[in-house]
């Protein structure tokens, strides 16, 4: 069965304080693995897209990363405005489109 | 451009009753979704359209749900008759044609059967 877990479920850091978000998928065949930021009361807004193991995506202090069994979200230098639920979703190459999600990262950066 | 709009933002409604949730998809978009957060559960897929035809629906959960999509542009989502573990937040969220491109979400509607 075709499966998304996220890890930590919830982190605080202090502002600046670099670290990883974790995703770990077990799918039948990858066809596309995307990162989601979250805000209360809003829906996920789009961060990232990565297709193949190795690959690398970056915008402002995110970065994501992907192997053949997880991706890593990088946050560096974070500051109070990243603070956040981060979702992973992962599409399967077998049957159809869907978006099978992970539980979400919770995350406070402290001023 | 316009995003994903939902509506109604909120919904309570008494076991029994019907809702009817709303998704207008962003211009031009072929695929639209619908998805569903339960309390303390990561975010589950419903159903896709593709233009007006239902490409999987392997996601609802019962004969009470019932999703529609008019000549291929808004979607609406019907529970009928409604039952407490309905209760959630519902998604939906559109993407351009083309199976893997990301898609766009909703600010989702929050409904809540007592």
């Amino acid at each position: 069965e075709d499966q998304v877990t996220q890890s930590p479920e919830a982190l605080r850091l202090q502002e600046g304080e670099s670290s990883s978000l974790n995703c770990s998928y077990t799918v039948s065949g990858l066809r596309g693995l995307f990162w989601y930021r979250q805000d209360p009361g809003k829906g996920p807004e789009f961060l990232f897209t990565l297709y193949s193991a190795g690959e690398e995506k970056e915008k402002e202090r995110l970065k994501a990363t992907l192997t053949k069994k997880e991706s890593f979200l990088h946050i560096t230098a974070p500051k109070p405005e990243d603070s956040a639920t981060y979702l992973c979703a992962v599409q399967a190459t077998s049957g159809t489109y869907k978006y099978i999600f992970g539980t979400g990262t919770r995350l406070k950066v402290l001023a | 451009e316009a995003g994903v709009t939902q509506f109604p933002s909120h919904s309570v409604i008494e076991k029994g009753q019907t809702v009817t949730l709303r998704c207008d998809p962003i211009s031009g978009h072929d695929n639209l979704y619908w998805y569903r957060r339960v309390m303390g559960k990561e975010i589950k897929f419903l159903l896709h359209f593709v233009k007006e035809s239902k490409q999987d629906e392997s996601g609802m959960p019962n004969n009470r749900f019932l999703a529609e999509r008019t000549g291929g542009t808004y979607s609406t989502l019907k529970v009928q008759p409604a039952e407490l573990e309905d209760s959630g937040v519902y998604f939906c969220a559109s993407s351009p044609q083309g199976a893997n491109t990301e898609a766009f979400f909703g600010q989702g509607t929050r409904l809540t059967v007592v």
